[in-house]
């Protein structure tokens, strides 16, 4: 079966860019999207097709794919951004895969 | 705008069958787009459940495969999920979403709803 795999945890300071990484085998060779989730609520899509951004989600995030990884970068990270972060791809074995979690510590 | 909202039992017996029901408002689920469920236990990861497309195609995570079923009434804009034999290990909050996949390339889970917990004890 596909797996993905984040880092646990993950720490930046204020302001400065927080990037959060998802590994998978030939994970370039399709698309990934990204999920915030804040404590006590439900996954918010951040990022889609690799690159994309929903509606209403800010400029400072953003996403990239190649080869084995695909990662979130998040620039001028701000307090209101800790949170967890998920990634989630697509796979013919496997369907839908979600990755482990990371959680994004902003101090 | 779309909103999705879980309903059903908070506790379910080992063994019995948990029932949950997903009623979507803003979009009519016969329009497009797949809806799914997903589900994350206390503390833990997020876990793919499986899909349904409007045509009522279902598709479902391999390891969870053999006791589940996603059905869709599109007269009440619903769709549910029946886990059945469930443990322990099915304690976890629910989540439907609307799933852009068409199932067989890529995806991504747009709006998502509150989510209910369910906790399997006797």
């Amino acid at each position: 079966s596909y797996e993905l795999t984040q880092p646990p945890s993950v720490s930046v300071s204020p302001g400065q860019t927080a990037s959060i990484t998802c590994s998978g085998d030939k994970l370039g060779d399709k698309y990934a999207c990204w999920y915030q989730q804040k404590p006590g609520q439900s996954p918010v899509l951040v990022i889609y097709q690799d690159t994309k951004r929903p509606s209403g989600i800010p400029e400072r995030f953003s996403g990239s794919n190649s080869g084995n990884t695909a990662t979130l970068t998040i620039s001028g990270t701000q307090p209101m951004d800790e949170a967890d972060y998920y990634c989630q791809a697509w796979d013919t074995s496997t369907a839908v895969v979600f990755g482990g979690g990371t959680k994004l510590t902003v101090l | 705008q779309v909103q999705l909202q879980e309903s059903g039992p908070g506790l379910v017996k080992p063994s019995e069958t948990l029932s949950l029901t997903c009623t979507v408002s803003g979009y009519s689920i016969n329009s497009g787009h797949h809806w799914g469920w997903i589900r994350q236990p206390p503390g833990k990861g997020l876990e793919w459940i499986g899909s349904i497309s409007r045509s009522g195609s279902t598709y479902y995570n391999p390891s969870l495969k053999t006791r589940v079923t996603i059905s869709g009434d599109t007269s009440k804009n619903q769709f549910s999920l029946k886990l059945s034999s469930v443990t322990a290990a099915d304690t976890a909050v629910y989540y439907c979403a609307r799933d852009s996949g068409s199932g067989s390339t890529d995806n991504w889970f747009d709006p998502w709803g509150q989510g209910t917990l369910v906790t399997v004890s006797s």
